[in-house]
């Protein structure tokens, strides 16, 4: 299955500031995910990004707070913008090679103050 | 709408003895499942899924879980825990209704006591 480096591995982070998070995939990939884990909790989907297009965001996440990059099939972005210390979380990025094959970065540990 | 349910936050079983970590899980259609094992400052380790056949599945590390239809369940179990499997871990199903992505469960830490 595709490997997934993600960077940075975590960070601190100033309020009102914004941080990009980048994953590489080891090989091309239609579909990426970005997820978000608050301290303590499961994983929540924030958008899909697919190349070509832009990123479908679900509920509760918007494009000005999570803007989302996809330039082509093996890289993709996600930047948090004017961060609150809500945003403090781990980000995960995800993406999927043939029908099941699900593969997560390590994850960006993301603390604002 | 796909969800799963792990009714457990927390499960504690000693050295060697045999653990089960629940799972079960509401699909529209046929279900694929998955567990994800999580350790501390690390990213989702893939340990194994059901997509069709077999209802026992074997995966990483010892672990295998056994699908149930009539009882939509999908709990991961392993005969003999060490120390080392304790973490955090995840059943999901892909979300065939909406973009293909999986969809998780709240988690259930496991710590094997020495």
């Amino acid at each position: 299955s595709a490997v997934i480096s993600q960077k940075p591995s975590r960070d601190i982070c100033q309020r009102g500031t914004s941080l990009t998070i980048q994953c590489q995939v080891d090989s091309q990939v239609t579909m990426m995910f970005w997820y978000r884990q608050q301290p303590g909790q499961s994983l929540t989907l924030i958008a899909t990004a697919n190349q070509g297009s832009e990123a479908t965001y679900e509920s509760g996440f918007v494009i000005d707070k999570f803007p989302i990059s996809r330039p082509n099939l093996t890289f993709s972005t996600l930047t948090v913008s004017n961060m609150s210390p809500e945003d403090s979380s781990i980000y995960l990025c995800s993406a999927i090679q043939g029908f099941y094959g699900y593969t997560f970065g390590s994850g960006t540990r993301l603390t604002v103050v | 709408a796909q969800s799963v349910a792990q009714p457990e936050d927390q499960v504690n079983v000693a050295e060697g003895n045999p653990l089960t970590v629940k799972c079960t899980y509401s699909v529209s259609g046929n279900p694929y499942l998955f567990w994800y094992v999580q350790y501390p400052n690390r990213g989702l380790q893939f340990l194994l899924k059901y997509i069709t056949g077999d209802n026992l599945v074997k995966g990483s590390y010892g672990f295998e879980a056994e699908f149930n239809k009539s009882q939509t369940s999908f709990h991961l179990k392993k005969p003999s825990a060490l120390v080392s499997d304790s973490a955090l871990y995840f059943c999901a199903v892909r979300d065939i209704t909406g973009a293909n992505n999986l969809f998780f469960g709240t988690g259930t830490r496991l710590t094997v006591i020495p």
